[in-house]
């Protein structure tokens, strides 16, 4: 069954420092997803990326976070200076199709933890 | 989104089938009915969706109400795998970002 690749699995940090969280999408998905979940907490819509281009994106997702899709393969989060609070594991989906049946595909997600 | 009303934990026995409940009394008629599931230490996974109609997939089934206002996710047989949080979520046809709200879910657990 086709999956969502994320990398590292967990990434450890000092405060300040950039961090790029790596996805693989499925290959013949269009729509890409940022997730983050604080231990304990809820799942939290972070981005949603389509046609290059961001289509949403949550108060959470300030100037301090970027996506891109760099290649045909792959789509990424960069926080540019990492604060405590960013220490979550963070979640890549992807989608097919757009509509209210929608189905995202997670990654098994990248756990992040900011020194 | 419309919001979603679920219990914080239910509790099941191995073997035995499993109702999960979720309320969702302001359901518009463009909102489908999504459940995903988070296993421990794992990501988010679809389990089934739906409209109008009851639906029957390899893992589970939902049962929609005849307004549409509540449903119910059933786990035929729990496993211990079974075992998860799981979440009910209305996804708007019509809204063009397409992300879903994930809310607090219900807490399953499952004895053997």
């Amino acid at each position: 069954e086709p999956e969502v690749t994320q990398t590292p699995s967990h990434q450890v940090t000092q405060m300040g420092q950039e961090v790029i969280l790596r996805c693989v999408p499925i290959s013949n998905h269009l729509y890409f997803y940022w997730y983050r979940q604080i231990l304990g907490q809820k799942v939290e819509f972070l981005v949603s990326f389509y046609n290059n281009e961001i289509s949403e994106k949550s108060e959470i997702f300030d100037d301090q976070f970027s996506v891109e899709r760099p290649d045909g393969s792959n789509f990424t989060l960069k926080i540019r200076s990492t604060k405590l609070e960013d220490s979550a594991m963070y979640f890549c989906a992807s989608s097919g199709q757009l509509s209210g049946a929608n189905v995202l595909t997670f990654g098994a997600g990248s756990r992040l933890t900011v020194l | 989104d419309a919001k979603t009303t679920q219990p914080n934990s239910m509790e099941s026995n191995e073997e035995e089938p499993v109702h999960l409940p979720c309320n969702h009394s302001t359901i518009s008629g463009t909102d489908y009915i999504h459940w995903y599931r988070q296993l421990p230490s794992q990501g988010p996974e679809y389990v089934i969706h739906g409209l109008t109609s009851n639906v029957n997939n390899r893992m589970a089934s939902l049962a929609i109400a005849e307004d549409r206002k509540s449903s119910t996710l059933i786990l035929h047989r729990a496993t211990l795998r079974d075992a998860a949080v799981y979440y009910c979520i209305l996804r708007d046809a019509t809204r063009a970002g397409n992300m879903l709200t994930f809310g607090g879910g219900t807490r399953l657990m499952v004895k053997p």
